[in-house]
């Protein structure tokens, strides 16, 4: 079956870099996704990156996937207060519906 | 560009009473799938819809419906309420062929008392 674990806390000083880590088991996965989510709103896409790539950067973020661990990783450069939300990480086959992970809360200390 | 919008914001329902949830989609997107977010976990797939038609069904019962709309619109409809319906309920839009580019609306929050 399809499963996303992700560790649900993480907190880190501002500035610093911010780790998420996220695992799978779900070989077939074609798409693997980070949604952030700040508090009492809907989803916000913020990078996917596609099974056959292993690295993919955009601006402040850095997505690295290790298809044969089945881990997903996403590295917040310099983060801010606004950085604080709930980080979701998700799988697809593409046409498929997402599968999430339950998130992780990052807090980001001033 | 318009993004995904939903009605209403907020909703309390008693137990055993009716639920409509509204989404209108990003403009140009063609398919809605729904998810519920209960407290503390994240999104669960619901259904999805495409041209009018139900296209992926995740493991909820039939009390669960939705309909979508010429203009891409859609609606859930959730019968027969239970005190574990209350959830966030969100939606996302895409083109058909690009699922891997959802985008969400803000939810709503239904609570069943």
């Amino acid at each position: 079956g399809e499963d996303v674990e992700q560790s649900l806390f993480l907190s880190v000083r501002e500035g610093d870099s911010s780790v998420i880590n996220c695992t799978y088991t779900d070989s077939s996965s074609t798409y693997l996704y980070w949604y952030k989510q700040e508090p009492g709103a809907g989803l916000q896409l913020l990078t996917y990156i596609f099974s056959n790539m292993d690295m993919k950067q955009d601006q402040r973020l850095t997505v690295l996937l290790n298809k044969k661990d089945k881990h997903l990783s996403l590295r917040i450069a310099d983060t801010q207060t606004g950085d604080s939300a709930i980080y979701f990480c998700a799988e697809s086959k593409g046409n498929t519906p997402l599968v999430f992970g339950k998130g992780t809360r990052l807090s980001v200390i001033a | 560009e318009t993004g995904v919008t939903q009605s209403p914001t907020h909703l309390i329902k008693t137990r055993g009473q009716q639920v409509t949830l509204r989404c209108s989609s990003q403009s140009g997107h063609n398919t809605v799938s729904w998810y519920q977010q209960a407290l503390g976990q994240g999104p669960q797939f619901i259904f999805q819809y495409y041209r009018e038609e139900e296209n992926g069904r995740g493991n909820f019962p039939p009390r669960f419906s939705g309909l979508q709309f010429p203009n891409y619109s859609s609606e859930l409809n959730v019968n027969a309420l239970e005190l574990d319906d209350s959830a966030l309920y969100l939606c996302a839009s895409s083109l058909q062929g690009a699922a891997y580019e959802q985008y969400f609306g803000p939810g709503t929050r239904l609570t069943v008392t």
